[in-house]
């Protein structure tokens, strides 16, 4: 079974709004990662975050990690339609550092 | 400098064939992994290696072996075809196990008929 489940499966905006994208896991974690993938190509790692860390930043993306509700969320601000993309989250657990286990992903549609 | 290379891009199989796709990359990476993807189901991680002679079960490693003589290769073996592994099979490899960075292979396409 997959350890992360995302929330919503699908979200359409305009250019310019914020896009946020939510992920659960159900065990304790070493790291949750986020990853896009354009339709018919490889996954692309966007940010990583720790455990111990409660939020991270990098370029329009900011993403949260909450541990005790064991939930992550993804923002990309003033999005554009190049971010026209699937997203997902995957987890390494804290017992096992050797699989990182990814949800079933969101799919984002940017409108021009 | 290519990243992870995935051969062969498509494939088709006849039910009980056997195939081999192949995972190299040139970063000397010590930990690789083989996902299949189907629609609406995400990445399922099928095997892992943390370094050369290592491998371990992912989610769904049945109807799959792979081997890890060298720390460049990473080859999936699929011993006797089936429908059911019609997917999308994506290799990918970090540095170390996967608190780094993970690289993506472009994907291999597979048809089982």
């Amino acid at each position: 079974s997959q350890q992360g489940e995302e929330d919503p499966q699908a979200l359409s905006i305009q250019e310019g709004e914020n896009a946020t994208m939510n992920c659960s896991y159900k065990t304790s974690i070493n790291n949750l990662q986020w990853y896009r993938q354009n339709s018919g190509r490889g996954l692309v790692h966007l940010i990583l975050i720790r455990s111990n860390e409660r939020e991270k930043h990098s370029g329009r993306l900011r993403v949260t990690l909450d541990t005790s509700k064991k939930s992550s969320s993804l923002l990309i601000t003033a999005s554009r339609a190049a971010d026209t993309a699937s997203y997902f989250c995957a987890t390494v657990g804290s017992g096992n550092t050797g699989k990182l286990i990814f949800g079933q992903g969101t799919t984002l549609q940017v409108k021009p | 400098n290519a990243g992870v290379t995935q051969t062969p891009k498509f494939q088709v199989l006849k039910t009980g064939q056997s195939m081999t796709l192949q995972c190299a990359q040139d970063m000397n990476h010590e930990y690789m992994s083989w996902y299949r993807q189907d629609p609406g189901m995400g990445l399922r991680l099928i095997h892992y290696s943390v370094g050369a002679g290592i491998t371990d079960q992912g989610e769904v490693p049945n109807g799959y072996n792979v081997s890890r003589s060298t720390t460049e290769d990473f080859p999936l073996r699929l011993l006797s075809a089936a429908p059911s592994q019609t997917s999308v099979y994506f290799c990918a490899s970090s540095r170390r196990a996967p608190g780094d960075t993970i690289y993506f292979g472009e994907g291999s396409w597979l048809t089982v008929v």
